[in-house]
């Protein structure tokens, strides 16, 4: 089956930094991705949607100036959460769409934390 | 605006009983209704995928079954195992293949 990989699978970083997340298609070429963020006991709610070669689209109540993504290639997308604070600690997990297929893949998920 | 809902939030089962999730999304305009399971602290591992014009689909001890008309799904899991422990989730996909999901159905089966 198709393989999503994240990196890193958890970060810790301090208030004020960016962390970078990457997600990449493994085996096939993504047209979309989608970036998802989990609170603790909380469901899954997207935060985005990038298509190789354009820029994202955002979902409402979602900052893209503090949120950058970038799908620069049919295979990897990136999430860049720049001036963390506490709050935005969170599971992050992305997931991928290929051309032909109806399902998505997720990625194993990125456990940032901030302190 | 989509919304899914999940019943029960938790279901605590001995082992070996049968049992049902039930998953309710208010826009019945969907391509297709998707089951995870999420154990703690990890991502999701896809169950059993159903496309809009389909009623049900079965994978060894998992059936669901989809009435879009009436914004209803359910999972049916067979002969519960300890290993069947984690948190199934229910996502629906609209327009532009996003995935709307249930807050989670948190299930326990213990030995």
């Amino acid at each position: 089956g198709a393989v999503v990989s994240q990196h890193p699978s958890w970060v810790i970083c301090k208030s004020g930094t960016s962390v970078k997340i990457e997600c990449r298609s493994l085996d096939f070429q993504a047209t979309t991705m989608f970036w998802y963020r989990q609170f603790p006991k909380q469901s899954l709610m997207l935060m985005a949607t990038s298509n190789e070669g354009s820029k994202a689209t955002y979902e409402q109540g979602v900052e893209k100036d503090k949120f950058l993504i970038n799908h620069a290639s049919l295979t990897l997308s990136t999430l860049t959460v720049t001036s963390a604070h506490p709050e935005d600690s969170s599971f992050y997990i992305c997931s991928a769409r290929g051309r032909a297929a109806d399902e998505q893949y997720f990625g194993p998920g990125t456990r940032l934390t901030v302190t | 605006k989509q919304e899914v809902t999940q019943i029960p939030a938790a279901l605590s089962v001995p082992e070996g009983e049968n049992l049902v999730l039930n998953c309710s999304f208010t826009d019945s305009a969907i391509y297709n209704l998707q089951w995870f399971r999420q154990d703690p602290g990890k991502g999701l591992t896809s169950l059993l995928l159903i496309q809009s014009s389909q009623r049900e689909q079965t994978s060894g001890r998992l059936n669901a079954s989809l009435d879009k008309s009436s914004g209803r799904s359910t999972l049916y899991i067979a002969a519960s195992q300890p290993g069947d422990s984690a948190t199934y989730l229910c996502a629906v996909t609209n327009s532009g293949y996003a995935l709307n999901f249930g807050k989670g159905t948190s299930l326990l089966v213990t030995p």
